[in-house]
């Protein structure tokens, strides 16, 4: 079992709709995720990171982690077809800071 | 210009055969790292190093072995090709501490036949 557990996808949707990512982890440990968005030919780019519990708004996105549970979600509000693109979700392990990937799931978001 | 750059973009080698990618960057930062990506894995971490006389063996070595020629270049070499190194590899880079954001190349496509 992988410590990032995420569906690969892909995941479509009507413009304007909202969307949720999810990803899992089994490590208690894990204080610090991030979402990081990647384009078809491109590398990774941090969208957003969050420390511990909570959430986080950027926009149209918000970050949320729940470590009760072990998951950390992304919500798009009012998606565009420049969303679309795979999002992938890390934690960093503090033990050797090093970031723990998930498998990234394809969005697509149809005009 | 890009802040991390990879060359070559696209390769297509043989079996059995060296290949050396490079990595070079201008952000300044002291870390760098060598991954590889293939469908439904995400990103798996070769090798990293924090400086350069730092080197740290990732999740995924074998096969691999890395040289950190200056703070700006970190390559990663294949001394003998298999089939399943066929994957996408990226270089990245990072700062030191929170959130240790790491910033990526444009990825080489690497084929093994």
């Amino acid at each position: 079992q992988k410590e990032v557990e995420q569906d690969p996808g892909p995941l479509s949707v009507p413009e304007g709709a909202i969307v949720s990512l999810n990803c899992t982890y089994s490590n208690s440990a894990f204080q610090y995720f991030m979402w990081y968005r990647q384009y078809s030919r491109k590398g990774p780019e941090l969208l957003m990171y969050t420390y511990s519990s909570g959430n986080k708004e950027d926009g149209r996105f918000t970050a949320q982690v729940d470590k009760s549970s072990k998951y950390i979600s992304l919500f798009i509000r009012d998606s565009q077809p420049s969303d679309s693109a795979t999002y992938l979700c890390a934690s960093r392990d503090d033990s050797n800071y090093q970031l723990i990937w998930g498998a990234g799931t394809k969005l697509i978001i149809k005009p | 210009d890009a802040d991390v750059t990879q060359t070559p973009r696209n390769r297509i080698t043989k079996t059995g055969k060296r290949i050396m990618l490079e990595c070079s960057q201008t952000k300044g930062h002291d870390r760098m790292y060598w991954y590889r990506q293939d469908p439904g894995l995400g990103l798996q971490l070769i090798y990293y190093s924090f400086d350069v006389k730092d080197i740290n063996k990732g999740e995924i070595s074998d096969g691999y072995s890395v040289s950190r020629q200056a703070q700006a270049k970190f390559s990663l070499s294949l001394e003998s090709a298999i089939p399943n190194q066929t994957a996408l590899y990226f270089c990245a880079t990072s700062e030191a501490g929170f959130p240790n954001e790491q910033f990526f190349g444009p990825g080489t496509r690497l084929t093994v036949l």
